[in-house]
């Protein structure tokens, strides 16, 4: 299984802020990495795909970057709605995913 | 409207099965890999495996394997996955997720709402 390693574990800031969240594969998985956007009592919702496609109806605010080993995912200007947890996930060999990112209010 | 809808919650003693349904709708049953994840109270998601629709071939990780058993019955567009030996470590939510092939790229883009399993004596 493919190890995935997101960091930090947890991020506090405020509306308004840019954020990047990390995710480090412990392989070279090329850019089959996914990123997932989870709120409390709701199934992850699908943000990004093949490390920098935007899911459709996801705002442009949100973007992905990275290829082999090294990923990020940065939310340009944070709004009120994106506190919630944020998990990436491998899709080069079967699937896993990394341990997430809750991200809360300053 | 695409969407997967899940089974109820379930309680079940350890050592007990456990059987998920997971019905598609709005899009062609067959044509999409389902899978299935889980996610233990208050802990990250975990994969666990995904059956073909098409031919009913499936995959799944190591850590289940001879443990659960991943079906689906086409006429009624319904996927399935049934874990046994159930101990208190699998107290967890369990979904089921439509892959999308995107670009040549797999992604989860639909998912069930959730089945809350607990195992408990």
């Amino acid at each position: 299984d493919i190890q995935m390693t997101q960091s930090p574990s947890s991020l506090s800031a405020s509306v308004g802020d840019r954020v990047t969240i990390t995710c480090r594969a412990g392989q070279n998985i090329g850019i089959f990495l996914n990123w997932y956007q989870q709120k409390p009592g709701k199934a992850p919702k699908l943000l990004i795909y093949a490390a920098f496609s935007l899911q459709s109806g996801v705002p442009s605010r949100f973007s992905g970057s990275g290829s082999g080993t090294d990923f990020t995912l940065t939310i340009s200007s944070l709004q009120p709605e994106d506190f919630a947890t944020y998990y990436c996930q491998q899709s080069y060999s079967t699937h896993s995913f990394g341990q997430g990112t809750k991200l809360e209010i300053k | 409207q695409v969407q997967l809808g899940q089974s109820g919650a379930e309680v079940k003693k350890p050592g007990a099965s456990v059987k998920v349904s997971c019905k598609a709708s709005g899009y062609t049953f067959t044509g999409y890999y389902i899978h299935w994840v889980r996610q233990a109270p208050g802990q990250g998601l975990e994969w666990m495996g995904w059956i073909d629709p098409n031919s009913g071939d499936t995959n799944y990780a190591q850590k289940f394997q001879g443990r659960v058993t991943m079906t689906r019955d086409t006429s009624i567009s319904t996927a399935y996955m049934e874990l046994t030996r159930l101990t208190s470590d699998d107290t967890a939510v369990y979904f089921c997720a439509r892959d999308q092939p995107l670009g040549g790229y797999d992604a989860f883009d639909i998912w069930g709402q959730g089945t809350m399993v607990t195992v408990s004596s």
